[in-house]
C-alpha cells in the first residue's frame, strides 16, 4: 500500500524556517518523482516544487530563492526546507507523488499545517 | 505568469451530465500539458481523477472521462451523482519551464 507521511508542521514566525518531511513507503521512491502542494485554509491547491529521482529541481515563482525541496532515497524520504516564512505561506502542505513516464500525479499524503503568524 | 482558468462554479441535477473545462493563458491546451484532474471533498485529501488528458485511475469511476475540447482540457462527468459534489482541480504541466500550475478550482454542485 502506497502511503506518504508528511511531518514537521508548525506555528513559526514571519521570517523564520521549517523543514518538512515525507516518509514514503510501499513503493519505489528513488524512481518517482515527487511534488510539493500546497492548499491555503479555504483556498484553492497551488503547485509548490518537484524534484527529480536524480535531484533536479523546480519551484513555483512564489517560493523560488526561500525554499529547497530534496530527498534522500536512502531513507525514502522527501523534504522541503522553508526560509524567510511569510504569513501568505500558511497552508496545508501536501507530497504528492509523481510517475515520471506517465507523468501521472496520483498519491498524495495526508498534509501538514503550517502557521507563519507573529 | 501563467495562469490556468476553470468554472469557478457549476450546478447540475442528479443523472445529469455536466462538463468542466480548464483553459491556458499561454494558449491552447495540448496533450503534451499532460493534464490531470483531481476531485476534493469537504475536509479530506485531494483524489486523482485522470492523468494525461484521458487515462483513468483503478479507482475512478466510469462516469468520470477526460478529454481536450476547443483548447481546453475537459472533465465530463455522466450520469452524476450526489456523491460527485466536490472541488474539482486541473493541473497542468509546462515543458519549457518545467512547471506545473493548478487551475483555481470548480466547485461542483449536485442539486
Amino acid at each position: 500500500e502506497v502511503q506518504l507521511v508528511e511531518s514537521g508542521g508548525d506555528l513559526v514566525q514571519p521570517g523564520g524556517s521549517l523543514r518538512l518531511s515525507c516518509a514514503a513507503s510501499g513503493f519505489p521512491f528513488n524512481i518517482y518523482w515527487m511534488h510539493w502542494v500546497r492548499q491555503a485554509p479555504g483556498q484553492g491547491l497551488v503547485w509548490v516544487s518537484r524534484v527529480n529521482t536524480d535531484g533536479r529541481t523546480t519551484y513555483a515563482d512564489s517560493v523560488k530563492g526561500r525554499f529547497d525541496v530534496s530527498r534522500d532515497n536512502s531513507k525514502n524520504t522527501l523534504y522541503l526546507q522553508m526560509n524567510s516564512l511569510r504569513v501568505e505561506d500558511t497552508a496545508v502542505y501536501y507530497c504528492v507523488r509523481l510517475e515520471p513516464d506517465t507523468v501521472t500525479t496520483d498519491y498524495w499524503g495526508q498534509g501538514t499545517l503550517v502557521t507563519v503568524s507573529s | 505568469q501563467t495562469v490556468v482558468t476553470q468554472e469557478p462554479s457549476l450546478t447540475v441535477s442528479p443523472g445529469g451530465t455536466v462538463t468542466l473545462t480548464c483553459a491556458s493563458s499561454t494558449g491552447a491546451v495540448t496533450s503534451g500539458n499532460y493534464p490531470n484532474w483531481f476531485q476534493q471533498k469537504p475536509g479530506q485529501v485531494p483524489r486523482a481523477l485522470i492523468y494525461s488528458t484521458s487515462n483513468k485511475h483503478s479507482w475512478t469511476p466510469a462516469r468520470f472521462s477526460g478529454s481536450l475540447l476547443g483548447g481546453k482540457a475537459a472533465l465530463t462527468l455522466s450520469g452524476v451523482q450526489p456523491e460527485d459534489e466536490a472541488d474539482y482541480y486541473c493541473l497542468l504541466f509546462y515543458g519549457g519551464t518545467q512547471l506545473w500550475v493548478f487551475g483555481g478550482g470548480t466547485k461542483l454542485t449536485v442539486l
